[in-house]
């Protein structure tokens, strides 16, 4: 049973299309995080949600739209996709957002624009 | 959060212990550190952390200075699949306060 799992775990797609990452955990967590590591491999966070309410909110481009239909998904919407935004996309969750401990990791998302 | 620097790779023989620094001389009295390490095309795993004193699990041991300005993670007994990017990342407890990742030590463990 994965605990964080997202889902496409592959996405190649055009420059200028709009796509979605979806993320579920069954941890039973009430925040839920999405983090994007680059070529470089730095791991930075783009967003947080604790019991669907957005609590961190990283400098995003307004293209990337977070969406929390209840507090075991959260998923990210992308429009208008550019050359830049090829990375791979990991969600977490943890309870509360306060133990750095109890962060869980999905398996990744990896997107190529083409 | 404070903010940490680590060598940027390291290696070590299977079975030998791997201990891997971290100094972060700007660290606050109320922020931990934590290790999380990231295999190859894997989500980031959680390891350990520590506050003040010592910790140990069954993964590894966090040895923290005195003035809490630097660590040290322990893996007792490398294996071949300790071979990772290890993060050592300072936090606090703030409701905003955010688990950053740095660039993190490359561990090659050689057979």
């Amino acid at each position: 049973d994965t605990a964080v799992s997202q889902t496409p775990k592959y996405l190649v797609t055009q420059m200028g299309n709009d796509k979605s990452i979806k993320c579920e955990q069954n941890l039973g967590h009430d925040t839920m995080y999405w983090y994007k590591q680059d070529s470089k491999k730095f791991l930075k966070i783009m967003f947080s949600y604790n019991n669907k309410e957005l609590i961190i909110n990283e400098t995003v481009p307004n293209r990337f739209s977070p969406k929390s239909p209840d507090k075991a998904h959260l998923n990210l919407h992308i429009n208008s996709l550019e050359l830049g935004d090829s990375a791979v996309y990991f969600c977490a969750s943890s309870q509360g957002s306060l133990d750095g401990r109890g962060y869980t990791f999905g398996s990744g998302t990896r997107l190529t624009i083409v | 959060d404070a903010k940490t620097t680590q060598p940027p790779s390291m290696d070590c023989a299977e079975g030998r212990a791997a201990n891997l620094p971290c100094n972060h001389s700007t660290i606050s009295g109320n922020e931990y550190v934590y290790w999380y390490r990231q295999i190859h095309s894997q989500g980031p795993q959680y390891i350990i952390h520590g506050l003040k004193n010592n910790e140990t699990n069954e993964m590894a041991s966090l040895i923290i200075t005195e003035d809490r300005k630097s660590s040290t993670l322990i893996l007792p007994h490398a294996t071949l699949r300790d071979t990772a990017v290890y993060y050592c990342i300072v936090r606090g407890t703030g409701a905003n306060s955010k688990l950053t990742f740095g660039k993190g030590i490359t561990l090659s463990v050689r057979p």
